[in-house]
């Protein structure tokens, strides 16, 4: 079973702070990467999918970076808002399979 | 906006029952999956579909589990006799292409309850 890592489990930051988290992953036999986002009683959403050593992706606010040869993918957002209070979850996928790491919950704190 | 459905929202059952939880996934998506949540735990590949078979499974989908496409639209997923420990969340997933590096959409997740 491989073993997918985030950091932190937990955090909280005051709107309008910019904060950043890691998923740590193995760094052999990778195929892709996916962070979602998971609000509270709702589905996990898909934010993005990274499968290239250097991609960096954007989605509004929010992007993040891979690197694949080292076993690691940052989340960042900027300007942290009440709204982007969830669980974000990363996704290795490797042989075909998925595994999940166990999020990292943000609290924005208006 | 398209979405993945699930039924029923909540399900319990007596330990040894067959269950079957069912999803509605996106209608021009290809590509299907079932996940569980233990609670507390962290979320986990069960199965991935195509074409109407088995593409992969994890080594938790055992004989037990079974999935099915049996028309046009639901996908679903059989647990013969369940036991305690399959209490969890089971999330259905979809996906419009063949390839894990195009992005998933989950359902609601059905959470079963097996007392």
């Amino acid at each position: 079973i491989l073993n997918v890592e985030q950091s932190p489990q937990s955090l909280h930051v005051q709107e309008g702070d910019s904060t950043n988290f890691t998923c740590s992953f193995p760094s052999s036999n990778f195929y892709a990467l996916h962070w979602y986002r998971w609000e509270t009683a709702k589905s996990p959403e898909a934010l993005f999918v990274m499968t290239l050593n250097g991609d960096e992706k954007k989605k509004g606010r929010i992007s993040a970076t891979l690197n694949t040869k080292e076993g690691y993918s940052y989340l960042y957002i900027k300007g942290s808002q009440p709204e982007d209070s969830a669980t974000y979850l990363c996704a290795f996928i490797s042989g075909n399979q998925f595994y999940f790491g166990t999020g990292t919950s943000l609290t924005v704190i208006p | 906006e398209p979405e993945v459905t699930q039924t029923p929202s909540h399900q319990v059952t007596q330990m040894g029952q067959e269950v079957i939880l069912r999803c509605v996934p996106i209608s021009n998506h290809l590509y299907f999956y079932w996940y569980r949540q233990i609670l507390g735990q962290k979320v986990e590949f069960l199965v991935s579909f195509y074409n109407n078979e088995i593409s992969e499974k994890s080594e938790i989908f055992d004989d037990q589990f079974s999935v099915e496409r049996p028309d046009g639209s639901n996908f679903t997923l059989k647990i013969r006799s369940t036991k305690l420990e399959d209490s969890a969340m089971y999330f259905c997933a979809s996906s419009e292409a063949v390839g894990l590096s195009y992005e998933q959409y989950f359902g609601p997740g059905t959470r079963l309850t097996v007392t």
